[in-house]
């Protein structure tokens, strides 16, 4: 199956720094990402649908100011995380659609990344 | 507002049985269903995918069926093995006013008890 690489898979970072993850759709193009959060436990709650070229749509509650997501290519989206603090401390996970040019539709995961603020 | 509930939230079955999974979701207007499992601390690895027009969908072990007007799919494992053992999500795919909305499920956390 298609493959989507998130990156970095762990991160530590103090308290106000800024981090940004990384996700990329290595064997097909994606038009549509998004980004989710995970807490222990739970489901995934959506944050924001990332499109190519255009500003991402953010979910009710998500501070587009904080999580900053930027979509720059068919192959890549990053999301940064400003100023953090350690109630940012989550599970981060991306996905993209096999959608472009007679995809199946199917979503593809990342791995995760795992954001530790001290 | 679409509600995905996936039943049961946990389940331990001996290795070698067959087991049936649950998800039913309140608005019948999907767009495609999909399941995915995820293991402790990973991302989320897709299953299948079933457009809305289609009844079931089969990969080796794994069987999906689409009730679309009930509501609800089943995802069927076959002659579990513990390496099954995950958490199985689905997740049904909308169209609002020209944007997507995924809704995943609650969950099902498989153990195969060897």
């Amino acid at each position: 199956g298609a493959v989507v690489s998130q990156h970095p898979s762990r991160v530590i970072c103090k308290s106000g720094t800024s981090v940004k993850i990384e996700c990329r759709s290595l064997d097909f193009q994606a038009t549509t990402m998004f980004w989710y959060r995970q807490f222990p436990k739970k489901s995934l709650m959506l944050m924001a649908t990332s499109n190519e070229g255009s500003k991402a749509t953010y979910e009710q509650g998500v501070e587009k100011d904080k999580f900053l997501i930027n979509h720059a290519s068919l192959t890549l989206s990053t999301l940064t995380v400003t100023s953090a603090h350690p109630e940012d401390s989550s599970f981060y996970i991306c996905s993209a659609r096999d959608e472009y040019w007679g995809g199946t539709g199917e979503l593809f995961f990342g791995e995760g990344s795992r954001l530790t603020v001290l | 507002k679409q509600e995905v509930t996936q039943i049961p939230a946990a389940l331990s079955v001996p290795e070698g049985e067959n087991l049936v999974l649950n998800c039913s979701f309140t608005d019948s207007a999907i767009y495609n269903l999909q399941w995915f499992r995820q293991d402790p601390g990973k991302g989320l690895t897709s299953l299948l995918l079933i457009q809305s027009s289609q009844r079931e969908q089969t990969s080796g072990r794994l069987n999906a069926s689409l009730d679309k007007s009930s509501g609800r799919s089943t995802l069927y494992i076959a002659a579990s093995q513990p390496g099954d053992s995950a958490t199985y999500l689905c997740a049904v795919r909308q169209w609002y006013f020209g944007n997507e909305k995924l809704t995943f499920g609650t969950g099902t956390r498989l153990t195969i008890i060897p």
